[in-house]
């Protein structure tokens, strides 16, 4: 399979816990980007990467969320101190240059 | 400030029963329009991007059209297995993001 993977598919965790979540991108791609989905809504951009680059932060992404991509490859995004309101299926997408992205299966968290 | 609107929210047609989605937008330099498909608990899946006023693709029973303000998908003899949320998102000159809008919930009754 040559897509975009996320690992976990499913979360739940309490109130105040950390939790990561990681993207493998479709390999030859060299843009990385988080996406944050609430029920009946769109996809919500939260941050991308060019390469291990991280080029921009949503306004939405809050001091408790930080994402890296060491090198150049895959991806991770933490959350810190969770809060229900982070309940959300995590999209992560990648593209060449800024061509059309692909997105994974996502990562379904609840925070109790 | 780049946005999408979808409508309508919501669509039933029974199978057989042709139909098209509407995509409004606005963007500073159109750099791609978007459309996927997205299945209950799962990513979207990439069908079409356009790049310029006029242009049309075709992918089985779906065909994409585009002008200056507004994309439509068109579905033809849609079948139950057509049924899914269909997001549009524009991408703009000014950056490398791409704007959602909030998807139309599809639902192809047999």
């Amino acid at each position: 399979d040559t897509g975009v993977s996320q690992d976990p598919r499913h979360k739940i965790t309490k109130r105040g816990q950390n939790v990561t979540f990681r993207c493998d991108p479709i390999s030859e791609h060299n843009r990385l980007y988080w996406y944050r989905q609430t029920l009946g809504q769109g996809p919500e951009f939260l941050t991308y990467f060019q390469n291990e680059a991280q080029l921009e932060k949503s306004r939405l992404l809050s001091d408790r969320f930080s994402a890296e991509r060491p090198k150049g490859s895959f991806s991770t995004l933490e959350i810190q101190r969770t809060e229900q309101g982070d309940s959300a299926m995590y999209l992560c997408a990648s593209s060449q240059s800024t061509d059309t992205q692909y997105f994974g299966p996502g990562t379904r968290l609840t925070v109790l | 400030e780049d946005q999408v609107t979808q409508s309508p929210e919501a669509l039933r047609l029974q199978e057989g029963e042709s139909s098209s989605l509407n995509c409004s937008y606005t963007v500073s330099g159109l750099r791609g329009l978007f459309w996927y498909r997205q299945d209950p608990g799962k990513g979207p899946e990439f069908l079409f991007t356009l790049y310029s006023a006029g242009e049309e693709k075709e992918k089985e029973r779906l065909k994409a059209t585009l002008t200056k303000k507004e994309s439509f998908l068109h579905i033809t003899a849609p079948k139950p297995e057509d049924s899914a949320t269909y997001l549009c998102a524009v991408g703009g000159n000014r950056d490398d993001k791409i704007i959602f809008g909030k998807g139309t919930r599809l639902h192809i009754l047999p």
